[in-house]
């Protein structure tokens, strides 16, 4: 079965960076484009980043566009997000999606990750 | 970039009841690449409908979509205890992806 496990949330202060993880398992992570979405506390989705299934193609909100990276490494599984200059409302959970068919909805997602920016 | 909008921004209404909620796009979603998904306190977003109609494996036959172009529909024809959450469109016809803002569905 298809299993997303977010990782690398927490406290961290403002101006300063993360790395959060995805890792994937159950399926071809090769062979799927994966996103990052997020959610402030008590907010609406937020979709953040997408890439294509091998890396060669990236996409960005404009509101992150500039400040976070997505990357992935499919020898080891494993879609990643840099956040740079996190700022108080960067703190939401943090969730990793999967397509549930090559450009089709997001199927299958995390349990999430909470990054929480503060002094 | 494509801005949904949500209507309405709350639903209340008794279990049994119908439930029609809408979500307008700011420019035409492409052969309807618009998906909506259910959210439960302290639970991930769980996919319902994508294509505008096709529901997700196992999605009970009362949840159905409709809609194409900008104007789409989510109805809950028979409101279960279990169906008061909040629900959200997704357009996927772009590759900068969106969600609407939400209307959230709660019990009278």
């Amino acid at each position: 079965q298809v299993q997303l496990v977010e990782s690398g949330g927490g406290v961290v202060q403002p101006g300063r960076s993360l790395r959060l993880s995805c890792a994937a398992s159950g399926f071809s992570f090769s062979t799927f484009g994966m996103h990052w979405v997020r959610q402030a506390p008590g907010k609406g989705l937020e979709w953040m980043a997408f890439i294509w299934f091998d890396g060669r193609e990236k996409y960005y909100a404009d509101s992150v566009k500039g400040r976070v990276s997505i990357s992935r490494d499919n020898s080891k599984n494993t879609l990643y997000l840099q956040m740079n200059s996190l700022r108080a409302e960067d703190t939401a959970v943090y969730y990793c999606a999967r397509d549930l068919y090559g450009s089709g909805p997001l199927g299958y997602w995390g349990q999430g990750t909470l990054v929480t920016v503060s002094s | 970039e494509i801005v949904l909008t949500q209507s309405p921004g709350t639903l209340s209404l008794s279990p049994g009841e119908r439930a029609t909620l809408s979500c307008r796009a700011s420019q035409s979603v492409g052969s309807s690449y618009l998906a909506w998904f259910q959210q439960k306190p302290g639970q991930a977003p769980r996919l319902l409908i994508y294509g505008a109609s096709t529901r997700a494996t196992g999605i009970p036959d009362r949840f159905s979509g409709s809609g194409s172009g900008t104007d789409f529909t989510l109805t809950i024809s028979r409101l279960e205890p279990e169906d008061f959450a909040v629900y959200y469109c997704q357009q996927y016809g772009n590759s900068q992806r969106t969600f609407g803002q939400g209307t959230k569905v709660e019990i009278k």
